[in-house]
């Protein structure tokens, strides 16, 4: 596809659940990134990936967040035990050259909107 | 520690009155500075990337400036359809390409 397709678009889960968010990057894209949009404009990156490599994972909190990029599948991004802090919006970019490449520009889904009650 | 500061928080401009964004940058060696345009409920949206000090890029209403501390967003003659926050990112030499955002600049643009 020529977007990146971000699913759901909202989700709400209680205290303690679990959370599952998709992306699907644009095709021939090999680099996708996380960010957590908090607080309206505060990005913060969690994690990268380079088809489906772990590229940067410096971001990421190490306890309850995990991310896969599996190929023929959407990418996810998984929180389980959510806490009240993790209500953010969270984006999905993708990126068909990765890092070192010049004019690298990020193409961002619409982001999914977790709230946790 | 690398950071990004833009200013104003929020800009308020009648139709056609021009202005400029701030992004204030420090960073452990710049690879490239990013302007984006963020619309209410959507990702960000890529206009511009500068690499070094003096370049300057251009796209409608809209032209983008680096210096070795700081971009200029500016704007000329805005349309109410420019209103949008407005995101600068730098690219740091020594990440794996991730970008660090600022804060943003929420642009008004009253007809």
């Amino acid at each position: 596809g020529e977007e990146v397709a971000q699913t759901p678009k909202h989700l709400v889960r209680g205290e303690g659940q679990k959370a599952k968010l998709y992306c699907a990057p644009i095709k021939g894209h090999s680099y996708v990134f996380w960010y957590q949009q908090v607080l309206k404009n505060e990005f913060k990156f969690l994690i990268s990936f380079q088809n489906e490599n772990v590229f940067d994972e410096t971001g990421m909190p190490k306890e309850r967040f995990s991310a896969k990029c599996l190929p023929n599948s959407p990418c996810s991004l998984e929180i389980q035990a959510t806490k009240l802090e993790d209500s953010a919006v969270y984006f999905c970019a993708s990126s068909r050259r990765g890092y070192g490449a010049t004019n690298e520009k990020l193409f961002f889904g619409s982001g999914t909107q977790l709230s946790v009650l | 520690e690398d950071q990004v500061t833009q200013s104003p928080e929020a800009l308020r401009l009648q139709e056609g009155e021009s202005s400029s964004l701030n992004c204030s940058y420090t960073v452990s060696g710049l690879r490239g500075l990013f302007w984006y345009r963020q619309d209410p409920g959507k990702g960000p949206e890529f206009l511009f990337t500068l690499y070094s000090a003096g370049e300057e890029k251009e796209k409608e209403r809209l032209k983008a400036t680096l210096t070795k501390k700081e971009s200029f967003l500016h704007i000329t003659a805005p349309k109410p359809e420019d209103s949008a926050t407005y995101l600068c990112a730098v690219q740091a030499r020594g990440s794996q390409g991730n970008l660090i955002f600022g804060k943003g600049t929420k642009l008004s643009v009253k007809p």
